[in-house]
């Protein structure tokens, strides 16, 4: 069964530095998703991405993040100058369509340690 | 605002036993719910997807019925397994694609 791929699965970043999060969603997904989870907490939507520009945008995707889709395959998260409260799991979704009947499938998770 | 809470928080059952584990949201507007799964370091697994026009759906020995109206939904799991033992979550999508989740329910079967 097609899935969504998340590299790396780890990352470990001073803070400050920036770090690019990197996700493959299924070949004929059109719509595609950030989420992140903090350690104990409710996952949270950060982002949707559809024709090549974002959708939508939660308050906690500032100016410090962006999201990429570089070429046919790939859908980048990129945060600037990373933060200690950035430290999280990451996830990538992506769905063959929009609401209201196609499911969104989720990535492994990048999980994010900001020291 | 969009707010889902799930209850019990955490739960241990015997294998073999059927559970329902409940979600409850504020603003009864959604397109559809879905239910997921995750396991310990892992991704969200999806389980099953109710669209706001359905009561219910099945997969397997799981069943996800959704009353709109109220708020809730409940994921059934019949002849509960050991390899049950995992976090679930609901999600609620609105109008926007985005989902809101829920805190989830700690599951453990135990053999």
């Amino acid at each position: 069964e097609p899935e969504v791929t998340q590299t790396p699965s780890h990352q470990v970043t001073q803070m400050g530095q920036e770090v690019i999060l990197r996700c493959v969603p299924i070949s004929n997904h059109l719509y595609f998703y950030w989420y992140r989870q903090i350690l104990g907490q409710k996952v949270e939507f950060l982002v949707s991405f559809y024709n090549n520009e974002i959708s939508e945008k939660s308050e906690i995707f500032d100016d410090q993040f962006s999201v990429e889709r570089p070429d046919g395959s790939n859908f980048t998260l990129k945060i600037r100058s990373t933060k200690l409260e950035d430290s999280a799991m990451y996830f990538c979704a992506s769905s063959e369509q929009g609401s209201p009947n196609q499911p969104q499938h989720f990535g492994d998770g990048t999980r994010l340690s900001i020291l | 605002k969009q707010e889902v809470t799930q209850i019990p928080a955490a739960l241990s059952v015997p294998e073999g036993e059927n559970l329902v584990l409940n979600c409850s949201f504020t603003d009864s507007a959604i397109y559809n719910l879905q239910w997921f799964r995750q396991d310990p370091g892992k991704g969200l697994t999806s389980l099953l997807l109710i669209q706001s026009s359905q009561r219910e759906q099945t997969s397997g020995r799981l069943n996800a019925s959704l009353d709109k109206s109220s708020g809730r939904s409940t994921l059934y799991i019949a002849a509960s397994q050991p390899g049950d033992s995992a976090t679930y979550l609901c999600a609620v999508e609105g109008a926007t694609n985005k989902l809101i989740f829920g805190t989830g329910t700690l599951l453990a079967v135990q053999p």
